[in-house]
């Protein structure tokens, strides 16, 4: 079957860094995205991992461990603005259907 | 930079109705998904096509049915409606290249009364 596990909701705070985890099980994988999207607004892209190791992209960072089923998303020097969901995504082998997580809500405080 | 287009932006229909909602990819985007995401929901894939030929098939009722056309637009008709299909609707579009992501459309919100 199909199942990608997040954190429903995290907290954290402006200037701060936080880190959201993902763990799935998949019948087939290629490649993990993460997504940002506001309320009512459309998912955009973050980043994406296919091979285990670290992907860095300005305030935000993707790790994945393929063996572990894991992944998560590191954002640094927290705004305001990153209160979002984050939607954790599996690419299906064959590439045409991509499975998301329920997502993580993210408050940033001041 | 043009993005993918999806209309109308909100839909009212009352149950048992139909309803018709476009998607116009990226430009040479050769990948079209459709996923309906309920309020406080993941979005749920439904179907996609690639290259104007239905690629994979998701939690899609039967209700619906999906097409992309000569120019890769592609239409989802809903008919039957059902209050449950309330929900907005993103049309992604993408290319093979992989590490690229989908690029989502702002969205069609319907909702059944």
């Amino acid at each position: 079957g199909q199942n990608i596990d997040q954190p429903t909701e995290m907290t954290a705070t402006e200037g701060a860094i936080v880190q959201i985890n993902c763990t799935y099980q998949t019948s087939g994988f290629n490649g993990l995205f993460w997504y940002q999207q506001h309320a009512g607004e459309a998912p955009t892209f973050l980043s994406y991992n296919v091979l285990d190791g670290l992907e860095e992209k300005g305030r935000f960072s993707s790790f994945l461990s393929r063996s572990k089923g894991y992944s998560y998303l590191l954002l640094k020097e927290l705004q305001m603005k990153d209160s979002a969901s984050y939607l954790c995504a599996v690419r299906d082998t064959g590439g045409f259907k991509t499975i998301f997580g329920a997502g993580t809500r993210l408050f940033v405080k001041a | 930079a043009a993005g993918v287009i999806q209309s109308p932006r909100h839909l009212i229909k009352e149950k048992r109705e139909t309803a018709t909602l476009k998607c116009y990819p990226i430009p040479r985007h050769d990948t079209v998904y459709w996923y309906q995401q309920g309020p406080g929901q993941d979005p749920q894939f439904l179907i996609s096509f690639y290259e104007k030929m239905q690629s994979d098939k998701g939690s899609i009722p039967d209700r619906f049915s999906a097409q992309q056309f000569s120019d890769y637009h592609s239409e989802l008709n809903m008919s039957s409606l059902e209050l449950g299909d309330s929900a907005l609707y993103f049309c992604a579009s993408s290319t093979d290249a992989a590490e690229s992501g989908y690029t989502f459309g702002s969205g069609t919100r319907l909702t059944v009364v």
